[in-house]
């Protein structure tokens, strides 16, 4: 009954390192997603996969990498800490087909400071 | 593409009172329309989404929405809320088809229950 589940919870980089979020589902969705969520703005949609091996951009993608190489598994990489990036960061997970059960499953965060 | 208003960034109620939170959407397709809650500290929850047919939408927790296609809104509603509804509420939107099925949110609305 583990959902989705994100690692670290807690994160403080330096401007300039660079770190991976990690995002791990057991559902079998073939859609998994990355949010930043900034007060006042809600959730904005940095990538996107639709299934392994292919991935694509969302509203705010600068400054972050991803991968699908399993279904299960779709990390996010920060490739050099800036403190805009300062945010807390979820991922989500969806079926792509069978629109009656169609909803997001959402980790539970991770909370990331750049100094 | 889409776009979410919510009308309210904080609601404050007292308990056992009514609430509606009232969110607005845009787009030129066709939409499924959704309900988050997110308690402090952690991920988002789904309440409860509109795909098709009855416009009148039941969710957990004793929240309702009601789809208006004319007037292109979604508000959420509760006749007598408690203390425990405190929380942040997104409304979001998605396209009905295809299989890139992103949300869009709402900027958020801040529900505060007052003894």
């Amino acid at each position: 009954n583990a959902g989705v589940t994100q690692t670290p919870k807690f994160q403080v980089l330096k401007t300039g390192q660079s770190m991976t979020l990690q995002c791990a589902q057991d559902m079998n969705h073939e859609y998994m997603s990355w949010y930043r969520q900034d007060p006042g703005m809600g959730l904005r949609l940095i990538h996107y996969s639709v299934g392994a091996g292919i991935t694509d951009q969302g509203e705010v993608p600068n400054g972050y990498n991803v991968s699908r190489s399993t279904t299960e598994d779709f990390p996010l990489r920060l490739l050099s800490a800036a403190p805009s990036q300062t945010s807390v960061y979820f991922c989500a997970s969806s079926y792509s087909g069978d629109s009656a059960s169609y909803g997001y499953t959402f980790g539970s965060g991770t909370r990331l400071t750049v100094v | 593409a889409q776009s979410v208003t919510q009308l309210d960034s904080q609601v404050p109620v007292f308990e056992e009172a009514p609430v509606e939170l009232r969110c607005n959407y845009s787009s030129s397709v066709s939409v499924y329309l959704f309900w988050y809650v997110q308690y402090p500290n952690q991920g988002l929850q789904l309440l409860l989404k509109y795909l098709s047919g009855s416009t009148l939408v039941k969710g957990i927790n004793g929240f309702e929405a009601e789809f208006n296609k004319s007037q292109t809104s979604f508000h959420l509603r509760k006749p007598s809320v408690h203390i425990s509804d405190t929380a942040e509420y997104f409304c979001a939107v998605s396209v009905s088809s295809g299989s890139a099925r992103q949300l869009t949110f709402g900027s958020g609305t801040q529900l505060t229950v007052l003894p």
